[in-house]
């Protein structure tokens, strides 16, 4: 199994909503990641676990909330979300953060803002 | 931090014809540089990696050239299909450390 699966696919929401993105690998991998992907735009990191533990938030308004409840799955709570959040979230997964593998990337969440 | 650019932003070549695509970075200590494809919709899929100890790497019509000193690397696609249509991006990683990523090439391939 060398799949990312992302959960849900699409996801509309209102600017006072509270919703939650999921992702799951069972590859075994213990680094996971969060990206945002605009149109045209490369893939910005958000949030890197490692171990479970977060070991990266590149500078992410508290309004973006992870959790990695175990080695399989990687959340991403959203409230109080803005029009400008609109994107594509991408989750990925390593095998680690000290290893020169790829990642794997999951389809993406495509969140709408309204 | 880790600096990441990539040329030509796109790139548009006949069927048949040769694509060649590179990035340049910053951190001398950057050691895994993978190439991801993107098509309209879609999850990056990794196409090509290449690591620091190795020179060159090829993949039937994919290859890459990596040079250290220099410090890039490119992407070479020979006899190139409508289905290689896609945007590429390099990325580059170290360890302990994020993937970082290009900004992308838009490769149109024409009929």
């Amino acid at each position: 199994d060398t799949e990312v699966t992302q959960t849900p696919k699409h996801l509309v929401m209102g600017m006072t909503n509270k919703k939650s993105l999921k992702c799951e690998q069972h590859m075994g991998h213990r680094a996971m990641y969060w990206y945002k992907q605009k149109a045209k735009k490369p893939p910005e990191l958000m949030f890197v676990y490692s171990y479970e533990k977060l070991s990266i938030n590149e500078s992410v308004p508290s309004r973006f909330s992870p959790e990695c409840p175990n080695s399989s799955l990687l959340n991403l709570h959203l409230h109080a979300l803005q029009p400008e959040d609109s994107a594509l979230y991408l989750c990925a997964s390593s095998r680690g953060t000290t290893e020169n593998t790829e990642a794997f990337f999951g389809q993406g969440t495509r969140l709408t803002v309204v | 931090g880790e600096n990441v650019e990539q040329h030509p932003s796109t790139l548009s070549v006949q069927e048949g014809d040769s694509a060649v695509i590179k990035c340049t970075y910053s951190d001398s200590a950057s050691n895994y540089f993978p190439w991801y494809k993107q098509e309209l919709g879609k999850r990056p899929q990794l196409i090509i990696d290449i690591r620091s100890n190795v020179g060159e790497k090829k993949d039937q019509r994919i290859a890459v050239t990596l040079n250290k000193t220099a410090k890039h690397f490119s992407l070479h696609i020979t006899e190139t299909q409508p289905e290689d249509s896609a945007v590429y991006f390099c990325a580059v990683h170290n360890y302990g450390q994020n993937f970082v990523f290009g900004p992308g090439t838009r490769l149109s391939v024409l009929p």
